[in-house]
């Protein structure tokens, strides 16, 4: 079954905005991963953060963790249109080759 | 850093006609690669975990004769969708698990995706 629900569906916004988007997940993780699909492709990784991390971040992405919620949230600043994508959390419940589950995911778009 | 690649990319074929996608991890080994399904606009649902040398776990829900799994080799893992019907038509994608990412996380390395269409 699906554990993370990503916040909004759905975002649209003018390049040089900010984007957030969240996840919510409901059981304890290890870690907890976010990723990028552009339309018609397959998923490229972005970012990880470890349950006893609370922030973390690479380039222009911020992610959050609250453990005490179960939630996540993901930060894109000075968005640009090339950043047009679903981002998908995924939550990584035990170690080894267990399979991550994924959210729903946000459907971005940035507006030239 | 790790490549999976992933064939054919797309693929029409008839009712009742067999397909096989393939998925290779080009520059690491994978013991074990994992094969989701996803509908347009919707994420991606897990069908089955595919291990080197032994068979496929499959989810509940996915059919273990109708998605036929094969990971003969470090590298490569197929998925065969035998008998497809319509209803078959989907996106298709395999990922794989590169051991050498750092802390031995389990991030996930995709293949583009394969769409098959199904007249």
């Amino acid at each position: 079954s699906q554990q993370g629900e990503e916040d909004p569906q759905a975002l649209s916004i003018q390049e040089g905005e900010n984007a957030t988007m969240n996840c919510s997940y409901k059981t304890s993780i290890n870690n907890l991963q976010w990723y990028r699909q552009n339309s018609g492709r397959g998923l490229v990784h972005l970012i990880l953060i470890r349950s006893n991390e609370r922030e973390k971040h690479s380039g222009r992405l911020r992610v959050t963790l609250d453990t005490s919620k179960k939630s996540s949230s993901l930060l894109i600043t000075a968005s640009r249109a090339a950043d047009t994508a679903s981002y998908f959390c995924a939550t990584d419940s035990h170690s080894g080759n267990t399979p991550l589950v994924f959210g729903k995911g946000t459907r971005l778009s940035v507006i030239a | 850093g790790a490549v999976v690649s992933q064939h054919p990319s797309w693929v029409i074929c008839k009712s009742g006609t067999s397909v096989k996608i393939e998925c290779r991890s080009l520059d690491f080994q994978a013991t074990t690669m994992f094969w989701y399904r996803q509908f347009p606009k919707q994420s991606l649902m897990l069908m089955a975990t595919s291990n080197e040398g032994s068979k496929a776990t499959y989810e509940q829900g996915v059919e273990k004769d109708k998605f036929l799994i094969n990971h003969a080799s470090l590298t490569l893992s197929t998925l065969t969708v035998t008998s497809a019907h319509p209803e078959d038509s989907s996106f298709y994608i395999c990922s794989a698990r590169d051991l050498r990412a750092p802390g031995g996380a389990n991030v996930l390395t995709f293949g583009a995706g394969s769409r098959l269409t199904v007249l």
